[in-house]
């Protein structure tokens, strides 16, 4: 069973910028999640999406945003890049979101796409 | 005040050492308590996860939750080299939405 597929892997872009980057999720999942990891700050939520609707968001500015399509497949992008920006990109899919009462839906994370703001 | 903290580290022991790594949180609502494990160039996988409070054991990897003092642990008996890796605890209150810990980077030395 493949796992969690980002693309591109390496990216390289300029201040002002725009980036788009993409996830595909483990076959069967829905529900999709974002992080931004930085030296400075670690992990960081950004947004989950399930069923093509945004269920949950982080504390980023509106520079950020994302969507799922039907396929579950999802992008993030990233307006105006500025040079804090540059961080590894996670996304991790799970089957469902939690049912509560003790059931806990891993979340599988991708390799990441590395982005590097010049 | 971040509201999941975790010590950075490097952390570095010898091959069998019995190997303890700590989380303090600040918000009494989160319910679900994972420690994921990160190698280089590589995302985190998930170790364990304890619901509530309590012990949870699998090998040789043990977490413990103490939610009374909002403090959760992981323990690894007889550390193996390739145990080296960054150790991220993650808290969530039921959503998808994971906090994590700063992460702590850890090197088992043959």
């Amino acid at each position: 069973k493949a796992g969690v597929t980002q693309t591109p892997r390496y990216l390289i872009k300029t201040r002002g910028q725009q980036v788009t980057l993409s996830c595909s999720p483990i076959s069967g999942h829905r529900s999709v999640s974002w992080y931004q990891q930085t030296p400075g700050q670690g992990l960081q939520f950004l947004f989950e999406y399930f069923s093509e609707t945004q269920r949950n968001k982080g504390n980023f500015p509106g520079r950020f945003s994302g969507r799922q399509f039907s396929n579950s497949r999802s992008e993030m992008n990233v307006s105006t890049l500025e040079l804090g920006d540059s961080a590894l990109y996670l996304c991790a899919s799970s089957l469902n979101p939690p049912g509560g009462g003790g059931s806990y839906n891993e979340q599988f994370f991708g390799p990441g796409t590395r982005l590097t703001v010049l | 005040q971040k509201e999941v903290e975790q010590d950075p580290g490097p952390l570095s022991v010898p091959e069998g050492a019995i190997v303890s790594l700590n989380c303090t949180y600040s918000n009494s609502a989160f319910q679900y308590f994972m420690w994921y494990r990160q190698y280089s160039r590589k995302g985190p996988e998930l170790l364990m996860y304890t619901y509530s409070s309590g012990n949870k054991e699998d090998g040789r990897f043990t977490a413990q939750v103490d939610k009374s003092s909002k403090y959760i642990s992981l323990f690894i008996r007889d550390s193996q080299p390739s145990d080296s890796a960054t150790y991220l605890c993650a808290l969530s209150q039921g959503a998808q939405k994971l906090v994590f810990g700063q992460g702590t980077r850890l090197t088992i030395n043959p």
